[in-house]
């Protein structure tokens, strides 16, 4: 599985757009790149997924660079339930896919007001 | 929907002990999958089951056993409880292999 690497920790004030890097230079082909997030005490939360291309949901936008080796989470405007621990996952779909999230240390995100 | 629900939310062991998780879906999903998140850790999978009766093992699945009867209901049993599976467990599905992943709320675990 490749391998990705965030920065442990991070702050942003409220109200502000917030970037969460993540450098995955070993990404294979065919590595979706997964982020999910876990709030205090709740279990993780998916927040948005991307192969190749930009994505936005509701909840952040995805942005991936153009050789894949890296990718930004955005919040476009950071509130407190948004501190948590986010990870920035790779998912190979080739067809041995266990469905196992390899979950690392993520970016711990501080949020004030 | 209630989405993924765990009982017990919290538990007590003696070691030695033998106790089932339970897991349970209402989302048909055909996947599901037990992780444990040690203090500070991110999380490691148990064991998985790409649907109703195929289960199978992840990278930490010594001590635990599981079974998928059903489509909703994946419970984790430890045969026989250690200090060292004193742990917070998450259950999680998705609607199959590879797709987006729901999480249960956890049970915290400790062995004495």
């Amino acid at each position: 599985d490749a391998k990705t690497t965030q920065p442990n920790s991070m702050e942003s004030n409220e109200e502000e757009p917030v970037h969460l890097p993540c450098n995955h230079s070993t990404i294979s082909g065919t590595d979706y790149i997964h982020w999910y997030r876990q709030l205090p005490s709740q279990g993780p939360e998916y927040v948005i997924h991307g192969l190749t291309s930009n994505v936005n949901n509701r909840m952040a936008s995805l942005a991936i660079a153009e050789d894949r080796k890296s990718s930004t989470l955005i919040l476009h405007r950071a509130t407190l339930r948004d501190a948590a621990v986010y990870y920035c996952i790779l998912r190979d779909a080739g067809s041995s896919n266990t469905g196992k999230l390899i979950f690392g240390q993520g970016t711990t995100l501080q949020v004030k007001p | 929907n209630a989405g993924v629900t765990q009982t017990p939310k919290f538990q007590v062991l003696k070691t030695g002990q033998s106790m089932t998780l339970q897991c349970a879906q209402d989302m048909n999903h055909e996947y599901m999958s037990w992780y444990r998140q040690d203090p500070g850790m991110g999380l490691r999978l148990i064991h998985y089951s790409v649907g109703a009766g195929i289960t199978d093992q992840g990278e930490v699945p010594n001590g635990y056993n599981v079974s998928r009867s059903t489509t909703e209901d994946f419970p984790l049993r430890l045969l026989s409880a250690a200090p060292s599976q004193t742990s917070v467990y998450f259950c999680a599905s998705s609607y199959e292999v590879g797709r987006e992943q729901y999480f249960g709320p956890g049970t915290r675990l400790t062995v004495t």
